[in-house]
Order: structure tokens, then sequence, then C-alpha cells
């Protein structure tokens, strides 16, 4: 079983739409939780960082952490085609990091 | 500018020829890693290293070596590289010790084993 699992997409949603975006786990260890975005031919870049459970909103993102469930979501309210990229997931005990494999999103204009 | 500068971007070369991959940061981050990313299996830990001279191994080490020296270098040693080491390669630093931030990656290197 891999240490974290996201579904690989792709997804396709309109300009405007609210994207979910899910990955779980299954190392309790675990306790520092990110969403990377990453562009085509570029290194994966932060959008989100959260220590423990809990949500974290920053614009039109909001993170949320269920450890008891081993679930993150990222959430994008009023998706733009600037928001098209792979999102990663990623998860560290602090020492090893562990990624998911990415989800593929394109909005369309 | 803040950055993780990786050399080269791009590498073509041939099974059994060693070569390295070069990774240097300007933020003085204690921490730095290798990472891989294949189509299918997303990225995947080689090695990291929590300060100077203090390096372990991540989740694929097998046929890579690194060394960390210095703390702002961290560089990746294919000893004989073969065909199944071909892939896309990240060098990532963050800061460690009160409050662990996320890592900073460079933008990768492209190696193909032929």
């Amino acid at each position: 079983q891999k240490e974290v699992e996201q579904d690989p997409g792709p997804l396709s949603v309109p300009e405007g739409a609210i994207v979910s975006l899910n990955c779980t786990y299954s190392n309790s260890a675990f306790q520092y939780f990110m969403w990377y975005r990453q562009y085509s031919r570029k290194g994966p870049e932060l959008l989100m960082y959260t220590y423990s459970s809990g949500n974290k909103e920053d614009g039109r993102f909001t993170a949320q952490v269920d450890k008891s469930s081993k679930y993150i979501s990222l959430f994008i309210r009023d998706s733009q085609p600037s928001d098209s990229a792979t999102y990663l997931c990623a998860m560290s005990d602090g020492n090893q990091f562990y990624f998911g494999t990415g989800t593929s999103l394109t909005v369309i204009p | 500018e803040a950055q993780v500068t990786q050399n080269p971007r791009y590498l073509i070369t041939v099974t059994g020829k060693k070569l390295t991959v070069t990774c240097s940061q300007n933020m003085n981050h204690e921490y730095m890693s290798w990472y891989r990313q294949d189509p299918g299996l997303g990225l995947r830990q080689i090695y990291y290293s929590m300060n100077v001279e203090v390096t372990d191994k991540g989740d694929v080490p097998e046929g890579y070596k690194v060394s960390r020296k210095e703390k702002r270098n961290f560089p990746l040693i294919l000893e004989s590289p073969s065909p199944n080491q071909t892939s896309l390669y990240f060098c990532a630093s963050r800061r460690t010790g009160e409050s662990n931030q996320p890592q900073h990656f460079g933008d990768g290197t492209r190696l193909s084993i032929l």
C-alpha cells in the first residue's frame, strides 16, 4: 500500500467552478501536510501548508486536514484558467516527505 | 533572489558513465533533499540531509550517492547510471528548527540514460 493515495484525474472544470482535490494516507506519524502546484517543466510550487488537523484559508484556496480519517483536501473557489496545472499533495513526519501522484486540473474558459 | 539551482537542466548519457547533478541553495537552509518524478509514481524521495555531513536514505536510494560537505550544496551522484534511472530529478531545501518550514524546489533536471 502506498503511503499517500491521490486520484490522478484528469479533472476538467468550467471557469468559476469550485474544485475539490483529495488525498488519503496511511501513516499516522504524519504531522505536516502540504499542497503543491506544478506547471509543465517547472518544479513544484508550495500552495498551502498545514500543521496537524484543521482548516487553512488563503485567498481562493482552502486546505482541510482530518487526521482521524487520514484525509486531506484542497478546495479552489472561483477557479481560473491560470489554475490549470498538476496539484500534488505531500505529507511529512518532519524528516521524510511523501507525495501523491498528482491530479491534473484543466479550467476551461 | 531566493532559489534552488540545479545543473544541468537536461542530460543525455550512456549506461555506466558516472555523472553528478549539482544542487545549490542560497537561503541558508539546513535541510536539503533529492527526488525523482516518474509518471504514475509521483515524486519519490531519494536522499535527504538534515545538515552538513548528515545524510539519510529516502524511499528509493538504490543506485544513488549524495554528500553534504557544505550547507549550500547537495550533489546527487550516479556512479554507474542505468536506463531505469531515466527520470526527472528535483532538488529541494527548507529551514528546520522551531517551525518546520515547507520545501522550496528547483526547476528540475531531466536525465536520459541510454
